[in-house]
């Protein structure tokens, strides 16, 4: 199994809809990133986690939320989904000391239609 | 700010040879971390590998190698005998305040 796992894989929205996703690791790490990578933008955090009750905002949070339900946990949402939310989005953890970088999930690749 | 600096956004080389793609990076920090990722059509984002700024000894990773040049805030990243799996997006990155600042990346193609 996956040290970080993100489900979906894929998905089709239609605009407007609520949108949840999926996030979990076995790594025992305390931190917790999403990002959404563009082409030609590279990676942006949206929003990050450095345990269960500390949530912070990234560079670009505005239209997502998310919940931190677990150490392993880790969840995305889009409430009202648009067009130009599609990207991929990964979700990474890290050790709290930081410094051997980021373990990353396979990503969830979104298309809101 | 704390920026990070790809200035090669493609480039190819044949199987078997040497390539180096360019990061540099801007701060004030003394002590800090920084790594390259690939990303191969997969998608999947890899760790290639990681420099601590207080050695002074260039990191190495089989055939990844990185040329550190503290004072130029320079990390480059040496690719001996290409394969074509090494065909991937390369991402330079630098550890700042817990959270990593990301270059946008310069696209490798190996060709046959």
């Amino acid at each position: 199994d996956a040290d970080v796992t993100q489900t979906p894989r894929n998905r089709i929205t239609k605009t407007g809809k609520r949108i949840m996703l999926e996030c979990s690791q076995t790594k025992g790490h305390d931190r917790m990133y999403w990002y959404r990578q563009d082409p030609g933008l590279g990676l942006r955090l949206i929003y990050y986690s450095f345990d269960v009750k500390d949530i912070n905002k990234g560079e670009i949070s505005d239209g997502y939320s998310v919940s931190r339900q677990a150490q392993a946990k880790f969840s995305l949402s889009l409430e009202s989904a648009i067009p130009n939310q599609t990207a991929l989005y990964f979700c990474a953890t890290s050790e709290a000391k930081n410094d051997y970088g980021y373990t990353f999930g396979s990503g969830t690749r979104l298309t809101v239609v | 700010a704390q920026t990070v600096t790809q200035s090669q956004p493609e480039m190819s080389v044949q199987e078997a040879e040497t390539v180096t793609l360019s990061c540099t990076y801007d701060t004030s920090e003394s002590n800090y971390y920084l790594f390259w990722y690939k990303q191969p059509p997969s998608r999947q984002m890899i760790l290639v590998i990681r420099q601590e700024a207080y050695k002074q000894q260039n990191a190495t990773e089989n055939r990844f190698s990185v040329n550190f040049q503290k004072a130029a805030k320079s990390f480059s990243l040496k690719i001996s005998d290409s394969q074509l799996g090494d065909t991937a997006m390369y991402f330079c990155a630098f550890l700042n305040n817990r959270k990593l600042i990301w270059g946008l990346g310069t696209s490798l193609a190996v060709n046959p």
